[in-house]
């Protein structure tokens, strides 16, 4: 049972444009959720996090925003860089442990 | 300073064997969590340490058991292997147990596992 979903497999984007990457979430228990950037044969990098109690977080050209109602969220990264291709997963955390998504492949178009 | 460290990075054992992953979290990081990722999927808990003691544990069988160390440092052990436990084992670190909101883990570079 995925409670955390990317159903974006891989996404395309020109250099200088936004990407925007999505995730959704079933358990409305969870109340922290994270983004993680992971290059092949490396493993995942933190990126940018959000609490429940906030709808936004932005960190540099990384926004993550935050849906509760549409247990929804999305991050954005402005404007995205050739360096910025990679897989990203989007976490979720409830009381016991940390789930993940599949990932979603970011290509950025020099 | 040094990030999560992991050994070995790359190896190869036959269906059957046994094998031990090593983990040393970032200093002064006192819980370390286990994760298994198979190509195409995100990253599994496995198993959770803080303190010394177990403090959570995955959908994985028996065959898997782990334990931290005094210094905080961790083994992933795996028994019997199957060629279905071929992935990268990722180890996390964090400062406090998981169970606390808002705690960040950060990942090792993973141990790349290969049952032939």
């Amino acid at each position: 049972d995925q409670q955390v979903k990317q159903n974006s497999p891989s996404l395309s984007v020109q250099e200088g444009r936004i990407s925007i990457l999505n995730c959704d979430y079933t358990n409305s228990m969870f109340d922290y959720f994270l983004w993680y950037k992971k290059y092949p044969a490396e493993g995942p990098t933190f990126l940018i996090s959000i609490s429940s109690i906030k709808d936004k977080n932005e960190d540099g050209r990384f926004t993550v925003f935050l849906n509760k109602s549409a247990k929804h969220l999305s991050l954005h990264i402005v404007p995205s860089q050739p360096g910025d291709s990679a897989v990203y997963f989007c976490a979720a955390s409830a009381v016991d442990q940390f789930y993940f998504g599949t990932g979603t492949s970011l290509t950025v178009i020099p | 300073d040094a990030g999560v460290t992991q050994s070995p990075t790359h190896l190869i054992k036959t269906r059957g064997q046994h094998v031990t992953l090593r983990c040393s979290p970032i200093s002064g990081h006192k819980s370390v969590s286990w994760y298994q990722q198979v190509l195409g999927q995100g990253p599994q808990f496995i198993f959770q340490y803080y303190e010394k003691e177990e403090r959570g544990r995955g959908n994985f069988p028996d065959r898997f058991s782990a334990r931290q160390f005094p210094n905080y440092s961790s083994e992933l052990n795996v028994n019997a292997l199957l060629l279905g436990d071929s992935a990268l084992y990722l180890c996390a670190s964090s400062l406090f147990s998981q169970l606390n909101s808002g705690n960040t883990i950060y990942f090792g570079e993973g141990s790349w596992l290969t049952v032939v």
